[in-house]
C-alpha cells in the first residue's frame, strides 16, 4: 500500500461546483503538504499543516481551503471550481527533522478537470 | 526573481552516457537545502538526492551525483549510465533556512534517453 494516498485520482466536475481531494498518509508524518501542478511547469505550494493544530497558507491560497482532520488525513476543498483550477494536486507530507534534510514524500497525484 | 532556475527544458541524452541537468538558485538565506525529484511519465513525483548548504561534500546516491557550486550557486544533477527508465521529468527545489521543509520548486527539465 501507498504511504501517501490521494483520493480520487482523476475527476472532472463543472464550474462552480465544490470539490474535495483527500490525502491520508501511513508514515507518521506532522508535517503535511497541498501542491498544485499546471502543464510544463513546476510545483507550487498552496496550503501546509505542520501538526493538526496548524494550517499555513502557501504562495498560492486563493480560491482554496484545507483541513487537517487528523495527523494523518488533510483534505483540500475548492469552494467553487473555476476552469484555470485545473491542474495536477500533489500531496505530501515531511519528517520534521532539525537538520532540515527530510525530504517530502508524494502522492500520486490527483488530476482534475474543471469544465 | 526566480529562486529556482532549471535552463534547460529538454534534453536528449544517449543510453549509458552521462547527463548533467543544470539547477541555479537564489537565496539570501545561509541555511537551505537543495532537493532533487524525478517525475516519470506515469505522473508520481520521486525523490532523488539532497545537498545541504553546509555539507562539505557533492552528495551522492547510486548513479545521481550533485555537483554543488556554493559561490555560482547552482546544484547540477549528474545522471551516470542513463538508462531508458531515466526518461522523465526532473525538478530542482530549495528550502530555505529552516522554515518547515517547504519547497520551492524550478520549472523541470524533460530528459529522454534514446536507444
Amino acid at each position: 500500500d501507498a504511504d501517501v494516498t490521494q483520493t480520487p485520482r482523476n475527476r472532472i466536475t463543472k464550474t462552480g461546483k465544490r470539490i474535495m481531494l483527500e490525502c491520508s498518509q501511513t508514515k507518521g508524518h506532522d508535517r503535511m503538504y497541498w501542491y498544485r501542478q499546471d502543464p510544463g511547469l513546476g510545483l507550487r505550494l498552496i496550503y501546509y499543516s505542520f501538526d493538526v493544530k496548524d494550517i499555513n497558507k502557501g504562495e498560492i491560497s486563493d480560491g482554496y481551503s484545507v483541513s487537517r482532520q487528523a495527523q494523518a488525513k488533510f483534505s483540500l476543498s475548492l469552494e467553487s471550481a473555476i476552469p484555470n483550477q485545473t491542474a495536477l494536486y500533489f500531496c505530501a507530507t515531511s519528517d520534521d527533522g532539525l537538520d532540515g534534510n527530510q525530504p517530502q514524500h508524494f502522492g500520486d497525484g490527483t488530476r482534475l478537470s474543471i469544465l | 526573481a526566480q529562486k529556482i532556475t532549471q535552463t534547460q527544458p529538454g534534453m536528449f541524452v544517449q543510453e549509458k552516457e552521462a547527463v548533467t541537468l543544470d539547477c541555479t538558485y537564489d537565496t539570501s538565506d545561509p541555511s537551505y537545502g537543495l532537493f532533487w525529484y524525478k517525475q516519470p511519465s506515469s505522473g508520481e513525483m520521486i525523490f532523488l538526492i539532497y545537498q545541504g548548504s553546509y555539507d562539505q561534500q557533492n552528495a551522492t546516491e547510486g548513479r545521481y551525483s550533485l555537483n554543488f557550486q556554493k559561490a555560482r550557486k547552482s546544484a547540477n544533477l549528474v545522471i551516470s549510465a542513463s538508462q531508458l527508465g531515466d526518461s522523465a521529468m526532473y525538478f530542482c527545489a530549495m528550502r530555505e533556512g529552516w522554515a518547515g521543509n517547504m519547497l520551492t520548486f524550478g520549472g523541470g527539465t524533460r530528459l529522454m534517453v534514446k536507444p
